[in-house]
């Protein structure tokens, strides 16, 4: 069974351009969820995804970023305009419904902007 | 909101010796659950252990081991018998009973096994 995927591995922008990060979760896995981690810091929450709807997006840190998983696949994660302080690691990870407790993760997706 | 606390950003074993990684949380809920995740390098997170807190037990998986302490808020890991590949970052997580899907993490603790 495939993982988590996450792509790209590694994304260097300038400040004020846009970053599309998709992640492909466990085949199966309603629940699909976006983490951040910046540098020393926590992993924290972004949002949750059940199918292809928002069940909690309380963590977005505001609204140049923009998550969408159409047809309750894959899901992107858009960050526009970027800013200097949304370099970090993104994190997908996925769960199936029956156990949310068993969220397996994706490698991550280190952005940097510059 | 729940915080987690871990307060060792770097930890060191010799192979083969036992280690601990220390973790603490603030909740005000009675019922959740605590993970252990392990991310080795350039690879992803894989879940190590885990905890119910209604459970007084301490959960086990092989070498790992952890010791809770619900009053204390306390959720350490254990690794025993220290190996090459037990070199990673240790992220102790917390999960809501009854409030929401997210995991809460602490900042990491990155350990290296000394040959």
């Amino acid at each position: 069974e495939a993982g988590v995927t996450q792509f790209p591995s590694h994304s260097v922008i300038e400040k004020g351009q846009t970053v599309t990060l998709r992640c492909d979760p466990i085949s199966g896995h309603d629940n699909l969820y976006w983490y951040r981690r910046v540098m020393g810091k926590e992993i924290k929450f972004l949002l949750h995804f059940v199918k292809e709807s928002k069940q909690d997006e309380s963590g977005m840190p505001n609204n140049r970023f923009l998550a969408e998983r159409t047809g309750g696949t894959y899901s992107t994660l858009k960050v526009q305009p970027a800013e200097l302080e949304d370099s970090g690691v993104y994190f997908c990870a996925s769960s199936h419904v029956r156990d949310r407790n068993e969220q397996y993760f994706g490698p991550g997706t280190r952005l940097t902007v510059t | 909101a729940q915080t987690v606390t871990q307060s060792q950003p770097e930890m060191s074993v010799q192979e083969a010796e036992t280690v601990t990684l220390s973790c603490t949380y603030d909740t005000s809920e009675s019922d959740y659950y605590l993970f252990w995740y392990k991310q080795p390098p350039s690879r992803q997170m894989i879940l190590v252990i885990r905890q119910e807190a209604y459970k007084q037990q301490n959960a086990t998986e092989n070498r790992f081991s952890v010791n809770f302490q619900k009053a204390a808020k306390s959720f350490s890991l254990k690794i025993s018998d220290s190996q090459l590949g037990d070199a990673a970052m240790y992220f102790c997580a917390y999960r809501s009973a009854s409030t929401g899907n997210q995991f809460y993490f602490g900042t990491g603790t990155s350990l290296t096994v000394i040959p």
